[in-house]
């Protein structure tokens, strides 16, 4: 069983959508919760990043984390064509020997249609 | 502001060959981690350098192995190539100072092992 486990999809959604995004991960001793963003042939762009549990919003972007069920969260609002990439789902633990160290999830992939 | 630089952009060897892929990281970074992302997977860890060390080291083999000079940028270098070392190789920068889990990433370095 991988860490982090994703749905790699693909999610094809009309532009406009909410589109949720989602991971789920077995190790309880993350608590650095990140989402990038893959447009293809290119390196990940970090889009958000939250601590523990809680929701984080910035524009059409919300992450939430849920730490009691171990599942973690990315919801677009009125998506874009430009939206469509590759989702990727990261974590971290807080400290230690591998503090530092992201376990990714496999992505999603999406594609907004106009 | 040059974000985090790669090189080459893409490289193709043969089985048994060496190689060594280049990265330089966003200017007020020190720490430089190192990813493999394989065709439809998720950035797997490599290794990460701080201060010119290896300071933690993902589950690969020691024909990968690096080096991180006094200006920050940093060297991957992988023997005795496998058609499996082919993939995507990314290089991601940490602030000075910051959280080593904020890691910015570079476009990569395609390689494709004959």
């Amino acid at each position: 069983q991988k860490e982090v486990e994703q749905d790699p999809g693909p999610l094809s959604v009309p532009e406009g959508a909410i589109v949720s995004l989602n991971c789920t991960y077995s190790n309880s001793a993350f608590q650095y919760f990140m989402w990038y963003r893959q447009y293809s042939r290119k390196g990940p762009e970090l889009l958000m990043y939250t601590y523990s549990s809680g929701n984080k919003e910035d524009g059409r972007f919300t992450a939430q984390v849920d730490k009691s069920s171990k599942y973690i969260s990315l919801f677009i609002r009125d998506s874009q064509p430009s939206d469509s990439a590759t989702y990727l789902c990261a974590m971290s633990l807080a400290g230690g020997t591998s503090y530092g160290k992201l376990t990714f999830g496999q992505g999603t992939i999406l594609t907004v249609h106009p | 502001d040059a974000g985090v630089t790669q090189s080459p952009t893409h490289l193709i060897k043969t089985r048994g060959q060496q190689v060594t892929l280049r990265c330089s990281p966003k200017s007020g970074h020190d720490t430089v981690s190192w990813y493999q992302q394989a065709l439809g997977q998720g950035p797997q860890f490599i290794f990460q350098y701080y201060e010119e060390e290896e300071r933690q080291r993902g589950n690969f083999p020691d024909r990968f192995s690096g080096h991180q000079f006094p200006n920050y940028s940093s060297e991957l270098n992988v023997n005795a190539l496998l058609l499996g070392d082919s993939a995507l190789y990314l290089c991601a920068s940490s602030p000075t100072g910051g959280s080593k889990y904020t890691q910015y990433f570079g476009p990569g370095t395609r390689l494709t092992v004959l």
